[in-house]
């Protein structure tokens, strides 16, 4: 079964709104997580690295004030899109690291629509 | 930086087909190498990887091999199903550090 699951699955918001996406670790107590963004027919690009009890860790380009990551508990780390504009549209996925191996659990992804 | 390169799709194929999937990439050291898979409302799952050089990750009877002097790790899989129709991704993690570095995705649909 899962082991990441993100909420909401999908969101359609307007222009200069704010949009929360949850990432939970069910099973484990994950103390990093980290957050993707996939772009239409692109690759996945880690945005930042959740860590639990402090700052995250922003990938370069990455606009830390307008994704705003709070990891505030083991199993949960969540990512809010800040005054969402039309090019914030985009599949957000979150995931963990498998324990004892070298890969990672991820999450089903969440689909933002910013009209 | 490390980079992924894989085949563009969709790649559209009938059942029982042979799939390859080509995957190059480029990095610095002894990266690990992997295929995960996302099939249509999942998350991503990890498919096979390989550690080193000349090692051949294999599952659900796809196979991989990393060969370090064509920097690839293409996939292949000899007699495709319905069931295999998904995205499949390349994928990277360096030598340092835990971040993986993504190709971009291959979509394969096996027609009955």
């Amino acid at each position: 079964g899962a082991v990441v699951s993100q909420h909401p699955s999908r969101v359609i918001c307007k222009s200069g709104t704010s949009v929360k996406i949850e990432c939970r670790s069910l099973d484990f107590q994950a103390t990093t997580m980290f957050w993707y963004r996939q772009f239409p027919k692109k690759s996945l690009m880690l945005m930042a690295t959740s860590n639990e009890g402090s700052k995250a860790t922003y990938e370069q380009g990455v606009e830390k004030d307008k994704f705003l990551i709070n990891h505030a508990s083991l199993t949960l780390s969540t990512l809010t899109v800040t005054s969402a504009h039309p090019e914030d549209s985009s599949f957000y996925i979150c995931s963990r690291d498998r324990e004892g191996a070298d890969t990672q659990y991820f999450g089903p992804g969440t689909r933002l629509t910013v009209l | 930086g490390n980079s992924v390169t894989q085949m563009e799709g969709p790649v559209t194929l009938s059942e029982e087909a042979f799939l390859t999937i080509n995957c190059t990439y480029t990095a610095t050291g002894y990266p690990s190498l992997f295929w995960y898979v996302q099939y249509p409302g999942e998350g991503l799952q990890l498919l096979l990887k390989a550690t080193k050089a000349d090692d051949k990750g294999s599952n659900k009877g796809f196979e991989a091999t990393y060969r370090k002097e064509t920097t690839s790790f293409h996939l292949e899989k000899g007699s495709v199903q319905v069931s295999d129709s998904a995205v499949y991704f390349c994928a990277l993690r360096g030598a340092a550090g835990n971040k993986l570095t993504f190709g971009g995705g291959t979509r394969v649909l096996v027609k009955p």
